[in-house]
């Protein structure tokens, strides 16, 4: 099992300033199939990169992923209200998928 | 626009059983790999089990293998999770979610299966 370590675990910043979540993996995660996404309270999870740094549709150009092997990095650069909340990296190269356990990003 | 709508939950006592399901809409749901990720109440995301476009490849996390059974049925668009021996741990929110491959790009809205006596 792949186990993904996010870090920080909170991260507290205020809006217009660069955000940079760190998502580093037990073992090498073949074809840098590893994914984001951010999730709000009450609602469900929301896939932003995929495949380590392609954006996904919908999902502003501010969010920007980088990495390979075992670490990854999502940047938010000029945080909106709108983005705090938590964000996951996941990755889907093998069975179990995984994920870590969270970055909560916070207004300062 | 992709649509996968959860139901099923509710509280069950320890040792019973639940299925859950769900209804996809606006995408060709026989050609996504289709999954469950549940979450514990102020926990974070595990996945939990994913069923192969024809339902010949099923894959489960470990914690709930021989328990809960994953299944598909192409012609309602429909995905379903038979949980069985439930236990305390299995308390969450669980989520339908699907992609053309392992990547999950669409997600329910969740359903709460909460366990207890």
């Amino acid at each position: 099992e792949i186990v993904l370590t996010q870090s920080p675990g909170t991260l507290s910043l205020s809006p217009g300033e660069r955000a940079t979540l760190s998502c580093r993996a037990s073992q090498s995660v073949a074809k840098n199939y590893l994914a984001w996404y951010q999730q709000k309270p009450g609602q469900a999870p929301r896939l932003l990169i995929y495949d380590a740094s392609t954006t996904a549709t919908g999902c502003p150009d501010r969010f920007s992923g980088s990495g390979s092997g075992t670490d990854f990095t999502l940047t938010i650069s000029g945080l909106e209200p709108e983005d705090f909340a938590v964000y996951y990296c996941q990755q889907y190269a093998t069975s179990p998928l995984t994920f870590g356990q969270g970055t909560q990003l916070e207004i300062k | 626009e992709v649509q996968l709508v959860d139901s099923g939950g509710g509280l069950v006592q320890p040792g019973g059983s639940l299925r859950l399901s769900c209804a996809a809409s606006g995408f060709s749901f026989s050609t996504y790999w289709m999954n469950w990720v549940r979450q514990a109440p102020g926990k974070g995301l595990e996945w939990v089990a994913n069923i192969k476009q024809d339902g010949s490849g099923k894959y489960y996390v470990d914690s709930v293998k021989g328990r809960f059974i994953i299944s598909r049925d192409n012609a309602q668009n429909s995905l379903y999770l038979q949980m069985n021996s439930l236990r305390a741990e299995d308390t969450a929110v669980y989520y339908c979610a699907g992609g053309p491959g392992w990547l999950i790009t669409s997600w329910g809205q969740g359903t709460l299966v909460t366990v207890s006596s």
